[in-house]
């Protein structure tokens, strides 16, 4: 079957640095993406990689590793707005998406 | 732009109801999809859509059905409500199915009782 795995939940400090993995099986691999979710609100890209490697775009980064079927989404300079859940999902061999449950991550000051 | 969007934003059914989600998206996307999103589940594909008059099933696709006359709408139909479908709903729609990223809609948060 089609699996992805990431925590629950995550605590970090406003200003700090938190890394988000997630795991993944799926019947082929066309990318892997990142997505954003406050409370009550629709998901919002941040990142897509089909190549093993770091993508950076300003305080975010997500990292691939297709041989290990692992990615992690790093997160700088925690800002109160980041606090929301972070979704991974993986495009199978049918260009389908397949979502994992997401991580709610929670900003203290 | 609107992007993409639903209505209605809350519905309550009573069992055996029926009723049509509605989306809509004006950036001329090909592609439209429907997930539902239930608490601590990822998000599970139902319908999709790659062009005008053509669907196809998604994962969880019994009791719903839809249909792609344009390119711009993309309605989702619950027939028989059960409380099984009780979710929130986001339509989402991307210019193709490889690295474009999906936009979503805000989402129809849907009750059956």
């Amino acid at each position: 079957g089609q699996n992805i795995d990431q925590p629950t939940e995550m605590t970090a400090t406003e200003g700090a640095i938190v890394q988000i993995n997630c795991t993944y099986q799926t019947s082929g691999f066309n990318g892997l993406f990142w997505y954003q979710q406050h409370a009550g609100e629709a998901p919002t890209f941040l990142s897509y990689n089909v190549l093993d490697g770091l993508e950076e775009k300003g305080r975010f980064s997500s990292f691939l590793s297709r041989s290990k079927g692992y990615s992690y989404l790093l997160l700088k300079e925690l800002q109160m707005k980041d606090s929301a859940s972070y979704l991974c999902a993986v495009m199978d061999s049918n260009y389908q998406l397949i979502w994992g449950a997401g991580t709610k991550l929670i900003i203290k000051p | 732009n609107a992007g993409v969007t639903q209505t209605p934003k809350f519905r309550i059914l009573k069992i055996g109801q029926s009723m049509t989600l509605q989306c809509t998206q004006d950036m001329n996307h090909n592609y439209m999809y429907w997930y539902r999103q239930d608490p601590g589940m990822g998000l599970k594909l139902i319908y999709y859509s790659v062009g005008a008059g053509i669907t196809d099933k998604g994962e969880v696709p019994n009791g719903y059905n839809v249909s792609r006359s344009t390119t711009e709408d993309f309605p989702l139909r619950l027939e028989l409500a059960a409380p099984s479908q009780t979710s929130v709903y986001f339509c989402a729609s991307s210019y193709s199915d490889s690295s474009y990223e999906q936009y979503f809609g805000p989402g129809t948060r849907l009750t059956v009782t």
